[in-house]
């Protein structure tokens, strides 16, 4: 089955610095999607990406869905205490209602 | 956006009984929920889809008579983890997509419950 692969599991970043977190799929995606978990909480979605070579920006944030629709990532700028949390790229399953989820990049930082 | 509640948020019972989670859709009506377990710092792992008036189906290795789902309506979706066991200790979150206006694939998360099984 269709399987979504996260790097790095963990990243410790000094604030104000950058990152970047990286998500791979084995097949071909529709779509894919971005979700944070902060520590104790609920997956929130962040975002979604349709097209090939889409990019789109939340202040900080940017995404970015590949030329092949198999890989995403997500680059934070200036990273800040409140972008603490676990990020979770997610694509559709065989059945496109059932996303299947990546293992999420844990964030820290240290001020 | 959409609103999912899922209640409660921790439970804490004794070995060989069951425990139910309510998961219910406040502002949309919702055909389709799924339930997804969740290990201390690991991902989520699909257990179910939860189908209104139908069954659900589960993900392979997921056991349909640990686990009963039941979709009554367009808003509830219940889970109960029947005979529970120490094993069965999770976070368990349900989730729905709102596709009213149209197609939309983004899921809206419950808030999670805490189980542990002593």
């Amino acid at each position: 089955g269709q399987q979504v692969m996260q790097i790095p599991q963990y990243q410790h970043v000094q604030e104000g610095e950058d990152f970047t977190t990286y998500c791979n799929s084995s097949t071909t995606l529709s779509n894919i999607q971005w979700y944070k978990q902060r520590p104790g909480g609920h997956p929130v979605f962040l975002i979604q990406l349709v097209k090939s070579g889409e990019v789109k920006k939340q202040k900080r944030l940017t995404f970015q869905f590949g030329e092949a629709k198999k890989n995403s990532s997500l680059h934070i700028t200036a990273t800040q205490t409140t972008d603490v949390g676990t990020y979770f790229c997610a694509g559709p399953g065989s059945n496109d209602y059932k996303l299947s989820f990546g293992a999420g990049t844990t964030v820290t930082v240290r001020a | 956006g959409a609103v999912v509640s899922q209640h409660p948020s921790w439970v804490i019972c004794k070995s060989g009984t069951s425990v139910k989670i309510e998961c219910r859709s406040l502002d949309f009506q919702a055909t389709t929920m799924f339930w997804y377990r969740q290990f201390p710092k690991q991902s989520l792992m699909l257990m179910a889809t939860s189908n209104e008036g139908s069954k659900a189906t589960y993900e392979q290795g997921v056991e349909k008579d640990k686990f009963l789902i039941n979709h009554a309506s367009l808003t509830l979706s219940t889970l109960t983890v029947t005979s529970a066991h120490p094993e069965d200790s999770s976070f368990y979150i349900c989730s729905a997509r709102d596709v009213t206006g149209g197609l939309s694939e983004k899921l809206f998360f419950g808030s999670g419950t805490q189980l542990s099984v002593l």
